[in-house]
């Protein structure tokens, strides 16, 4: 398996454009997570999905963030309008659970995004 | 306060000597992970445990959840060790929160 895929791997975009960044998960896992690590803040939950369904919002900063997971193999982050606070490195990953208990085994980094807004 | 602190916040070791780094939170989870994030920024999950201990190599990971602690154990170190360990911990939600990070260097 490929691992989890991520794109762009860099992004540099002017303030006020639209960034659309995108994670393919490894093929069979349940559960998808975006992440965001600054240096400030370290690493950071924004969202999660498990079957395509967003569970848990509430790290996503504000309404200038959006996510959606499409299917089981495509999830997007999308911020519109950038700002230069929103520089970061943007993480997906994925696991997979348990079909007894829904607890999740390890999770599986992608590469991250590197976005920086000027 | 931080749910999930990290110690040392750096550490500086010579090639073969035993390293360890500390994970203290604050409330009931359900799994710890120990994560390792190279200076090329890419993520690996080396350890997810709940109970006990676990090795993998040179590495051992242990928890006591009475006391709410974690350690993670480098034998023999190495200079290729050097990286930021990450200690996160995930509740019953399946979310996960992050520490700080060791940045720990290994010199030859």
């Amino acid at each position: 398996d490929a691992g989890v895929i991520q794109s762009p791997r860099h992004e540099v975009t002017e303030m006020g454009q639209e960034v659309t960044l995108r994670c393919k998960p490894i093929s069979g896992h349940d559960y998808l997570f975006w992440y965001r690590q600054t240096m400030m803040r370290g690493l950071e939950l924004l969202i999660y999905f498990n079957n395509n369904v967003p569970i848990d919002d509430s790290g996503m900063p504000e309404d200038r963030f959006s996510a959606k997971m499409p299917n089981a193999s495509f999830s997007t982050l999308k911020i519109q309008p950038s700002e230069p606070r929103d520089s970061a490195v943007y993480f997906c990953a994925s696991s997979l659970s348990s079909l007894g208990t829904g607890l999740q085994y390890e999770q599986y980094f992608g590469p991250g995004t590197r976005l920086t807004v000027t | 306060k931080n749910e999930v602190e990290q110690s040392p916040q750096n550490l500086t070791a010579q090639e073969g000597e035993f390293i360890t780094i500390n994970c203290s939170y604050s409330v009931g989870i359900s799994a710890l992970h120990w994560l390792q994030q190279h200076p090329g920024g890419g993520i690996v999950s080396l350890f997810m445990l709940s109970s006990g201990k676990k090795k993998h190599g040179r590495l051992i990971a242990t928890i006591n959840i009475q006391e709410k602690h974690s350690s993670l154990h480098i034998t023999a170190s190495h200079p290729r060790d050097s990286a930021v360990y990450i200690c996160a911990v995930r509740f019953a939600t399946n979310k996960l929160i992050f520490g700080t990070g060791t940045l720990l260097a290994v010199q030859p």
